[in-house]
């Protein structure tokens, strides 16, 4: 069965601070990767990896994967309050079929 | 359309009776799953289509759950004879291939009295 971790639980920052979210994975014949962020109802795409050590970066948010450890990072630079939100990390196998969510980091930014 | 849409988007049922979500997935997008979130829980996957393919049901946790696609577009899921465990999110995305990212709809939120 596909398992999929997050780390921490939660964070609380100040505004301008860098965090790092973790996401570890179990997952047999892997596909991809998926981060989503999460503010009321619907997860809002960010990302999707396929392959080790290639970081994807949009603006200030960036995330890299490492296939070998089965771990990526969603890094966030200079916070903002609207970055307050879960943020998502979901692992697709080549079943093609559901995504399998972790539990979600949520994440609060202070001004 | 734009994006996913879903209706309603509240929905609150006394316990026993029968609910129908909907679904109106992106133009052209081929995959359509359903999700439910419980509160502060992730996502639980409960079913999948994929074209004209029969749909894969394995998320589905009990028999009083099912879905329908039609025409290959719009989707419903059917709750009948609501608990109030039934009680979450349930939330519908496509993707255009099935192998890509997933778009999510804004969801509906279920409250069963």
């Amino acid at each position: 069965e596909d398992k999929v971790v997050q780390s921490p639980l939660s964070l609380v920052v100040h505004e301008g601070d860098t965090v790092t979210l973790n996401c570890s994975y179990e997952v047999t014949n892997f596909r991809s990767l998926l981060w989503y962020k999460q503010e009321k109802k619907a997860p809002t795409f960010l990302f999707m990896l396929t392959s080790s050590g290639i970081e994807k970066k949009s603006g200030r948010l960036s995330s890299i994967l490492d296939k070998k450890e089965l771990f990526s990072i969603l890094n966030i630079t200079a916070t903002q309050t609207g970055d307050s939100a879960v943020y998502l990390c979901a692992v697709h196998n080549n079943a093609g079929n559901m995504l399998t969510f972790g539990g979600g980091t949520r994440l609060m930014v202070k001004p | 359309g734009a994006g996913v849409s879903q209706s309603p988007s509240n929905k609150v049922t006394e316990k026993g009776k029968d609910v129908e979500l909907r679904c109106d997935p992106i133009s052209g997008h081929t995959a359509l799953y359903w999700y439910r979130q419980s509160l502060g829980q992730g996502l639980e996957f409960l079913i999948y289509f994929q074209g004209n393919s029969a749909p894969d049901k394995s998320g589905l946790p009990s028999d009083r759950f099912s879905a329908e696609r039609t025409g290959g577009s719009v989707s419903t899921l059917t709750i009948q004879r609501t608990q109030q465990e039934d009680s979450a999110v349930y939330l519908c995305a496509s993707s255009l291939t099935g192998l890509d990212e997933q778009f999510f709809g804004p969801g509906t939120r279920l409250t069963v009295l």
